[in-house]
């Protein structure tokens, strides 16, 4: 069974521009979210998307934004990227949700590294 | 805010020799705590799911307990190699939530 795909995995952009970075789950999963990572912090949660449903949002800047597809592919959007967004965004798929059932394993994909300048 | 701890934040240990590190967490509204793997250039793996208090899983030479009432999760793994080096997360659920939140990880290194 292949695992979760990310796309681009490097990416370098220059403030102001905007990015879509995109997350296919594992096969059968439903639920995508997403995480970012910068030097010195742990994983921050950014949003789940459930059935193309958001489920739940972290605490980010409108800016960025996301969006599922009907066949559970993500997409996650920037806008006006600033120096503060470069980072690794981590995706993770789920059969149901992590709060759906407690029982439930995320899979993380390996990640988009972002580089603002 | 939601507050999970991981101590020690780094640790070097020799081949061969037991360790176990930390994870604190809020101990109302548990729902479960996961711990993960994360090796340099890799994706984190999922090592276990914990939802019980009293809680005990292993996986080979890893194991973890779980104290809800407390809230803390050790994990410990055995006759360390070096393969076992990486930074292990763990991450609450909260009771309703549809979202993990991590601590910052402990980074453990391997001597050979």
């Amino acid at each position: 069974k292949a695992g979760v795909t990310q796309t681009p995995r490097y990416l370098i952009k220059t403030r102001g521009q905007q990015v879509t970075l995109s997350c296919s789950p594992i096969s059968g999963h439903r639920s995508v979210s997403w995480y970012q990572q910068t030097p010195g912090q742990g994983l921050q949660f950014l949003f789940e998307y459930f059935s193309e449903t958001q489920r739940n949002k972290g605490n980010f800047p409108g800016r960025f934004s996301g969006r599922q597809f009907s066949n559970s592919r993500s997409e996650m959007n920037v806008s006006t990227l600033e120096l503060g967004d470069s980072a690794l965004y981590l995706c993770a798929s789920s059969l149901a949700g992590a709060g759906v059932g407690n029982q439930e394993t995320q899979y993380f994909g390996p990640g988009t590294r972002l580089l603002v300048l | 805010i939601l507050n999970v701890e991981q101590s020690p934040q780094s640790l070097h240990v020799q081949e061969g020799d037991s360790t176990n590190f930390t994870c604190s967490f809020p101990s109302s509204n548990f729902y479960a705590l996961h711990w993960y793997r994360w090796e340099t250039a890799k994706s984190p793996e999922a090592l276990f799911v914990m939802t019980l208090n009293g809680d005990e899983k292993k996986k080979g030479r890893i194991s973890a307990t779980l104290n809800t009432k407390e809230g803390y999760s050790y994990l410990y793994i055995k006759g360390s190699q070096p393969e076992d080096s990486a930074t292990y997360l763990c991450a609450f659920l909260i009771q309703g939530a549809q979202k993990l939140v991590f601590g910052q990880g402990t980074r453990l290194t391997i001597n050979p």
